[in-house]
């Protein structure tokens, strides 16, 4: 069965600083890799997704993420934090080959000081 | 990509009675998703909608609770039956086409069971 694991819950970085959150997955074969947004109060936002071809996905708002398949790893950076990012952050884990049975990490909490 | 409209966007009921959450998708979709988020939790999936046919449901989610419609491929429905206050959590619908498709969520529904 395929799982996502996000190890750090709560993450405060300053504005303007440069931010990483960590994510590994457990699957089989080749995984379908995504990055949500979800500001408070909202739904989710896709941020980026991988399924193939360049392991460095860019995304939207400036974020980006690198697929390591040796380390079992999709980590979400971005090199200048603004106040807007605060959110939480899901990785997700899908079969390639369709949309089946997505699996959510449970989430990195990201605050932002001045 | 897809919009996606949830109505209500929150709601406040009395324990034993059922909620209809709807879920408008502005295009034609292949796939259309329900999931749970619990209170500080990240979402679990509860079933497929699928199209003219009964939902499949996951594993600890039953139809009797969780009876789910999709008359066409732009709308579904998720009833929430004979609440209890554990049913209180964000539903979202999410919806996506294509074999390699990202999920397009809505904004969820606040459901608070009193």
């Amino acid at each position: 069965a395929q799982s996502v694991t996000q190890p750090d819950i709560h993450i405060t970085v300053s504005e303007g600083a440069s931010l990483e959150l960590r994510c590994n997955y457990s699957y089989g074969a080749t995984p379908y890799l995504f990055w949500y947004v979800q500001s408070p109060g909202q739904g989710l936002q896709l941020l980026l997704k991988y399924f193939s071809g360049d392991t460095l996905v860019q995304g939207i708002k400036g974020f980006e993420a690198e697929f390591k398949r040796s380390q079992s790893s999709f980590n979400l950076r971005k090199p200048s934090v603004h106040w807007s990012d605060a959110a939480e952050y899901f990785c997700a884990v899908g079969a390639l080959g369709g949309y089946q049975k997505v699996t959510f990490g449970t989430g990195t909490k990201l605050q932002v000081i001045p | 990509s897809a919009v996606i409209s949830q109505k209500p966007s929150r709601d406040i009921c009395q324990r034993g009675t059922s909620l209809t959450i709807q879920c408008q998708v502005d295009s034609q979709v292949t796939m259309m998703f329900w999931y749970r988020q619990q209170p500080g939790q990240s979402l679990t999936l509860i079933a497929t909608a699928n199209q003219g046919s009964e939902a499949t449901y996951e594993s600890g989610f039953v139809i009797d609770k969780f009876p789910i419609s999709r008359p066409n491929l732009t709308f579904s429905t998720l009833t929430v039956s004979n609440m209890s206050p554990e049913d209180s959590s964000i539903y979202l619908c999410s919806a996506g086409t294509g074999e390699r498709l990202e999920a397009f969520f809505g904004q969820g529904t606040r459901l608070t069971v009193v």
